[in-house]
């Protein structure tokens, strides 16, 4: 699997849009681009993934570059409960069959 | 949503003895799960892939003999860690897939078990 490159940490004011950037710029073309969080003690929980196109779902955007080699995983509006790490990831699997390699990730603190 | 369940979510035991962890999949058939470990401030690291009905496949570093995966069922699989010592002391997260060999699937993960090993 292809790394990534996340900031170490960010901080986001409570309320506004947290865009966290992801740098994978050895990624190939039946690779997926996924992301997880993981809020202190618990399991990774599963946020969103894409190929090429731009996804949205109830939780977050995902702005895929349009060479691949970058994206930006985007909470509309943080909470104080999206304080996590979060993490980038690529995968050949689309069937979530595949084991995932985590790297340190991002650790997300919203500020009240 | 599919849900996985891992059990006991926290267990102390004294050094020497073996402690089984258990991962089930609770509202879905997983023929493959995956067992990781996690360090006070660190990543998840991967151990092992544990197919249903045959051996797991261990990451390089991972000792089998210490670290015993069976995964019996579609949905559960277990891990023992044989004669723990302090250093086995982590959290240990399960996560299990819902492909079926046709189509695509998802991939869910456990709520941990942190072990304590005095």
């Amino acid at each position: 699997d292809a790394k990534t490159t996340q900031p170490t940490s960010m901080d986001c004011a409570e309320g506004r849009a947290a865009n966290l950037p992801c740098n994978h710029s050895t990624i190939s073309g039946n690779e997926y681009v996924y992301w997880y969080r993981q809020i202190h003690s618990q399991g990774p929980q599963y946020i969103i993934h894409g190929l090429k196109n731009n996804e949205t779902n109830e939780m977050a955007s995902l702005i895929i570059t349009e060479d691949r080699k970058s994206s930006t995983l985007i909470l509309p509006h943080a909470t104080l409960r999206d304080t996590a790490v979060y993490y980038c990831i690529v995968s050949e699997s689309n069937f979530g069959n595949e084991k995932l390699t985590f790297g340190t990730g991002t650790r997300l603190t919203i500020i009240p | 949503g599919a849900v996985v369940s891992q059990h006991p979510s926290r267990v102390i035991c004294k050094s020497g003895t073996s402690v089984k962890i258990e991962c089930r999949s609770l509202d879905f058939q997983a023929t493959t799960m995956f067992w990781y470990r996690q360090f006070p401030k660190q990543s998840l690291m991967l151990m092992a892939t544990s197919n249903e009905g045959s051996k797991a496949t261990y990451e390089q570093g991972v000792e089998k003999d210490k670290f015993l995966i069976n995964h019996a069922s579609l949905t559960l699989s277990t891990l023992t860690v044989t004669s723990a010592h302090p250093e086995d002391s982590s959290f240990y997260i399960c996560s299990a897939s819902t492909y079926r060999g046709e189509g695509t699937g998802e991939l869910f993960f456990g709520e941990g078990s942190r072990l304590t090993v005095l």
